[in-house]
Formats: C-alpha cells, sequence, structure tokens
C-alpha cells in the first residue's frame, strides 16, 4: 500500500517568514495530494490540494508543489501568521471511480513566533 | 462547519466495554472513512464504506467494525475495549463528483 512520510516532524518560524513542509509517496500511481491543517483540539480542515496533472497551485499565501519524477511534494507558506500554528497533514491517494481512502503522512506541527 | 455529524462528541468507558460511533456524512455523500489518532499521532484509515459497501479495510483491528446504513450513515463498533484504544476517532465523507475529503469533529474515546 501507499506510505507517506513527512518532514519535520516540528518547525518553528518567526512571524513574517516562509515555512516549508516536504512529503513523499512511494506509489507512483497516486495522483491526488491534500493538505490538511488541524488546530488543536479541532477536525482537519483542507487547505489546499493538488492533482498530479498540476506541477504547482496557489492560494493566497499558501503553495503546494509536486514532483512526480521524484513522488515528492510540498507546502509552502508564506508571510507566515501566529494563527497558521497549527499541526499540518500531507496525504495522497489514488483518485479514481472507487474514491479510495487517504493515506497521511506523521504530521508537522508548525510554531510561529510573534 | 464540514456538514459532517458525529456523535457522541466525548465518550468515557471502562476496559471490556463496546461502544458505537456514529457518523452521518455531509448531504449527498456516498462515501465514509473512519480514522483514528492517538496522543500526538497522525490519522490512521480504518475503513472506507461507499453506498452501504464496504470498500476498504486499513489498520483495523478485529475487535472493531462498522457498517453503512441505507440513509448513508455509518456507526463504528469497538469491542473488548482496552487503554490503547484511548483516541479521537473520525469520519470523513466525500462526494460523487469530488475527491475531497471532509472531517466530522469526532468523537474522543477515553478508556479507563
Amino acid at each position: 500500500g501507499e506510505n507517506v512520510e513527512q518532514h519535520p516532524s516540528t518547525l518553528s518560524v518567526q512571524e513574517g517568514d516562509s515555512a516549508v513542509i516536504k512529503c513523499t509517496y512511494s506509489d507512483s500511481a497516486s495522483n491526488y495530494f491534500p493538505w490538511y491543517k488541524q488546530e488543536l483540539g479541532k477536525r482537519p480542515q483542507l487547505i489546499i490540494d493538488i492533482r498530479s496533472n498540476v506541477g504547482e497551485k496557489k492560494d493566497q499565501r499558501i503553495a503546494v508543489t509536486l514532483n512526480k519524477t521524484a513522488k515528492h511534494f510540498s507546502l509552502h507558506i508564506t508571510e507566515t501568521q501566529p494563527e497558521d500554528s497549527a499541526v499540518y497533514f500531507c496525504a495522497a491517494s489514488i483518485v479514481d471511480t472507487g474514491r479510495r481512502a487517504l493515506t497521511f503522512g506523521s504530521g508537522t506541527r508548525l510554531q510561529v513566533q510573534p | 462547519d464540514s456538514g459532517v455529524t458525529q456523535t457522541p462528541k466525548h465518550l468515557i468507558t471502562a476496559t471490556g466495554q463496546r461502544v458505537t460511533l456514529r457518523c452521518s456524512p455531509r448531504s449527498g455523500d456516498l462515501s465514509v472513512y473512519w480514522y483514528q489518532q492517538s496522543l500526538d499521532q497522525g490519522l490512521q484509515f480504518l475503513i472506507h464504506y461507499y453506498n452501504g459497501e464496504e470498500r476498504a479495510k486499513g489498520n483495523i483491528l478485529e475487535r472493531f467494525s462498522a457498517q453503512q446504513f441505507p440513509d448513508l450513515h455509518s456507526e463504528l463498533n469497538l469491542s473488548s475495549l482496552e487503554l490503547g484504544d484511548s483516541a479521537l476517532y473520525f469520519c470523513a465523507s466525500s462526494g460523487r463528483t469530488s475527491e475531497k475529503l471532509f472531517f466530522g469533529s469526532g468523537t474522543q474515546l477515553s478508556v479507563l
């Protein structure tokens, strides 16, 4: 089955700096890569996703890049703010008619220092 | 609010007991997924149902079972509970035309 590795496990940045979280996946058939943000005690919330036919996607201060050849994808957050502090999870799945489950990385705890 | 409803929010029980967690997916969503999140751990996939049928199993223990009913709500049954089963259990749903998963607020299970 799919295996997703995520690094780093913790990340501390100063407010206004950029943060980068990296993930690798094992199954070359995976074609959907979402990122979730989970605040303490809350549900994971989808913040951005990318399909394998796209190399990069941006949404305001966040962006995701995908390298299919190397089987890795990254989340970039620019101009970080204290409210960006949370645990971020990457995930991968094969999207076909079967709507397969997501395999998640182990998470990155991001701390933005004011 | 994601539109996915989970009940109860909190559950405290003793070892050896059996509990049932309930999930109502977003209106129109046919897929329901169950995930387990232990303290400071990631999201471990348990099981996936699509329109009443089991589609895939992940790291689900034999003591655990689930089903999806004709009205598309799902229940996760946990039996012979052990201390290590204490975790946050999430349900998620996805629609016919989108791969996006939307999570419920979770059920916090504490086994004492």
